[in-house]
């Protein structure tokens, strides 16, 4: 595999679930994000994480937990989730997280019911 | 907080014509200015970006103008293919680590 890759693509859970999104990039980079991709919004950006350390928390409900234990791999824990919470996650990552160009996984489309 | 206002929403063009897709954002200091293309089901993927200190670039068919007096940046497509339909994303970054990303265009290249 290369570049970023996401599992599973398509989830479909329940509110009452509990399920994990999984992002790991064979790029080297040492920044990471998530973001949710919601039709006709702008990406909105969930986390960033630099050095395995997160740097930023963009005001996301706790029922979205991240989870960054080494520099190639990132979790989005997900409980409890709403309707509303149905979107396509996406993961990125970048070297360095200024100013750096981001590469894109390509997404885990979730659907809450 | 960092707004990005991106406009049109939807574009329509015939093959060949140029396309101009325009943002603005609203703090002034932002230095970094990526533009992406996401094709239909496909991941986002950079296709030019322009740093603060450059008023133009080029790259083929694709040129990004930057005016940071008026905070606007726009990004113009010339002699478009089909291929070039796609949604794209301006997004203008303050050095720090939010990107903050503008709505997205649609553009339809009709053959």
């Amino acid at each position: 595999e290369t570049g970023v890759t996401q599992t599973p693509r398509h989830l479909v859970m329940g509110m009452t679930n509990k399920k994990s999104l999984k992002c790991e990039q064979h790029l080297g980079h040492n920044a990471m994000y998530w973001y949710k991709q919601s039709a006709k919004k702008p990406l909105e950006l969930m986390f960033v994480y630099s050095l395995e350390e997160r740097v930023e928390n963009n005001s996301v409900p706790s029922r979205f937990s991240p989870e960054c234990p080494n520099s190639s791999h990132l979790f989005l824990h997900l409980h409890t989730l709403q309707p509303e919470d149905s979107a396509l996650y996406l993961c990125a990552s970048s070297q360095g997280t200024i100013s750096h160009e981001q590469f894109f996984g390509p997404g885990t489309r979730l659907t809450v019911l | 907080g960092e707004n990005v206002e991106q406009h049109p929403s939807t574009l329509s063009v015939q093959e060949g014509d140029s396309a101009v897709i325009k943002c603005t954002y609203s703090d002034s200091a932002s230095n970094y200015f990526p533009w992406y293309k996401q094709e239909l089901g496909k991941r986002p993927q950079l296709i030019i970006d322009i740093r603060s200190n450059v008023g133009e670039k080029k790259d083929q068919r694709i040129a990004v103008t930057l005016n940071k007096t008026a905070k606007h940046f726009s990004l113009h497509i010339t002699e478009t293919q089909p291929e070039d339909s796609a949604v794209y994303f301006c997004a203008a970054n303050t050095g720090g680590f939010k990107t903050i990303f503008g709505a997205g265009t649609r553009l339809f290249v009709k053959a």
